[in-house]
């Protein structure tokens, strides 16, 4: 029962560098989110995808780009990461607009 | 576009003590409202979720919120904390995207309140 399974857990880049992201969801769902949590400011929405071959910008896009590789699929791209990246990202999926999202545990990532 | 506030960010109380966690919401009425909680090093998990269907809602853990039109609110409560309920908590409301309004399952989440449980 993985539910969404997020590679990898832990990560420390160097400014400048890039890096993917990679989610995975088992549970059929048509839409996926990315998020980064970042300490009193809850979670703040970067990219989503509402169906298969759809992306679209959340509250914080920028430095950021996605790929919906197919419907189980959801990747998050770094390409020149800065410290201002540095946080904890959640990719999460759903049904249709009114089902709970479901989370994985998360991607910490420390950029230096 | 809609919102959600958290009052708190930090709540402590003694185990065996309610437990009172505040959101509120923008003035428009949503058609759902989640609540969330996080324990450490881990994702978000479902507590609970409010429809129209009932304005009393019950969850997983005991916890329990109620929907108040008139104050705006959707406060989440537990009779009797436990030191396992320590977490994080979050009050999330679906967000407004496209040209319809469809929502598309976006959420727009409060800031968290964390909750320490003494012994």
């Amino acid at each position: 029962n993985a539910g969404v399974t997020q590679t990898p857990k832990f990560q420390v880049l160097k400014t400048g560098q890039s890096m993917t992201l990679q989610c995975a969801q088992d549970m059929n769902h048509n839409s996926m989110y990315w998020y980064r949590q970042d300490p009193g400011m809850g979670l703040r929405l970067i990219y989503y995808s509402a169906s298969e071959g759809t992306t679209d910008k959340g509250e914080v896009p920028n430095g950021y780009n996605v790929s919906r590789l197919n419907k189980r699929e959801f990747s998050l791209r770094l390409e020149s990461a800065a410290p201002s990246q540095t946080s904890v990202y959640f990719c999460a999926s759903s049904g249709w607009s009114n089902q709970p999202q479901h989370f994985g545990d998360g991607t910490r990532l420390s950029i230096l | 576009a809609q919102s959600v506030t958290q009052l708190g960010s930090h709540v402590s109380v003694s185990e065996g003590a309610l437990v009172l966690l505040r959101c509120n919401y923008s003035s428009s009425v949503p058609p759902y409202l989640f609540w969330y909680v996080q324990y450490p090093n881990q994702g978000l998990q479902l507590l609970l979720k409010y429809t129209s269907a009932a304005t009393l809602v019950k969850g997983i853990n005991g916890f329990e919120a109620e929907f108040k039109k008139s104050e705006t609110s959707f406060h989440l409560t537990k009779p009797s904390a436990h030191m396992s309920d320590a977490a994080e908590y979050f009050c999330a409301v679906p967000g407004r995207v496209g040209a319809g309004g469809t929502s598309y399952g976006k959420l727009t989440f409060g800031q968290g309140t964390i909750l320490t449980v003494h012994p």
